[in-house]
């Protein structure tokens, strides 16, 4: 069982659109992240979300890129006006346990995104 | 920053043979060491971890060590099988509270014939 279900699992759309990623805790957690792995290369970290605020950001993160969780449940990855470029696997992830920090992560399995 | 080198891929073997994979790090202070695997049309899965030096993480017959004097954390099976094809990924984490976050390195894919 998926420590974090995420949604859709691949999506086409056509450059310019925007497409929205979404990530669901299978128990309620603080802290998330987004990544992204473009096909054959390094998995990338985009952003961390902390008690419904960012609380770090890469520079691939730019202004096209937005994330919240609306609805206290639901973690989304917004990318405003999506580019070639785009085209990626995004990993959503959460924090191991609340207390104690070791740095490990649970994935969720990923959403393909495929900008045409 | 923080940064994790691994070995140029992909590594083709044969069953049962002896897997080495390398990883390097760079990083300030005590990071967490993780192996991650990703399995052909699935997610990240952790692998094994450790964190603090001189610490052997293992699982599923992989083992790791993390050494500090050499700032590596090589990944080791002593007999692989055809279901150990996958991606590998070695990261770091820096534990920074609330920020933070991994680091993993390029990746690389092992293909075991049977």
């Amino acid at each position: 069982e998926p420590e974090v279900t995420q949604t859709p699992s691949h999506q086409v759309t056509q450059m310019g659109q925007e497409v929205i990623l979404r990530c669901v805790p299978i128990s309620n957690h603080l802290y998330f992240y987004w990544y992204r792995q473009i096909l054959g290369q390094k998995v990338e970290f985009l952003v961390s979300f902390y008690n419904n605020e960012i609380s770090e950001k890469s520079e691939i993160f730019d202004d096209q890129f937005s994330v919240e969780r609306p609805d206290g449940s639901n973690f989304t990855l917004k990318i405003r006006s999506t580019k070639l470029e785009d085209s990626a696997m995004y990993f959503c992830a959460r924090r191991a346990g609340r207390g104690g920090n070791t740095g490990e992560l649970f994935f969720g399995e990923g959403s393909r995104l495929t900008v045409l | 920053g923080n940064s994790v080198t691994q070995m140029e891929g992909p590594v083709t073997l044969s069953e049962e043979a002896f897997l080495t994979i390398n990883c390097t790090y760079t990083a300030t202070g005590y990071p967490s060491l993780f192996w991650y695997v990703q399995y052909p049309g699935e997610g990240l899965q952790l692998l094994l971890k450790a964190t603090k030096a001189d610490d052997k993480g293992s699982n599923k017959g992989f083992e790791a060590t993390y050494r500090k004097e050499t700032t590596s954390f090589h990944l080791e099976k002593g007999s692989v099988q055809v279901s150990d094809s996958a991606v590998y990924f070695c990261a770091l984490s820096d534990r920074g509270g609330a920020n933070s976050k991994l680091t993993f390195g390029k990746g690389i894919t092992l293909s075991v014939r049977p």
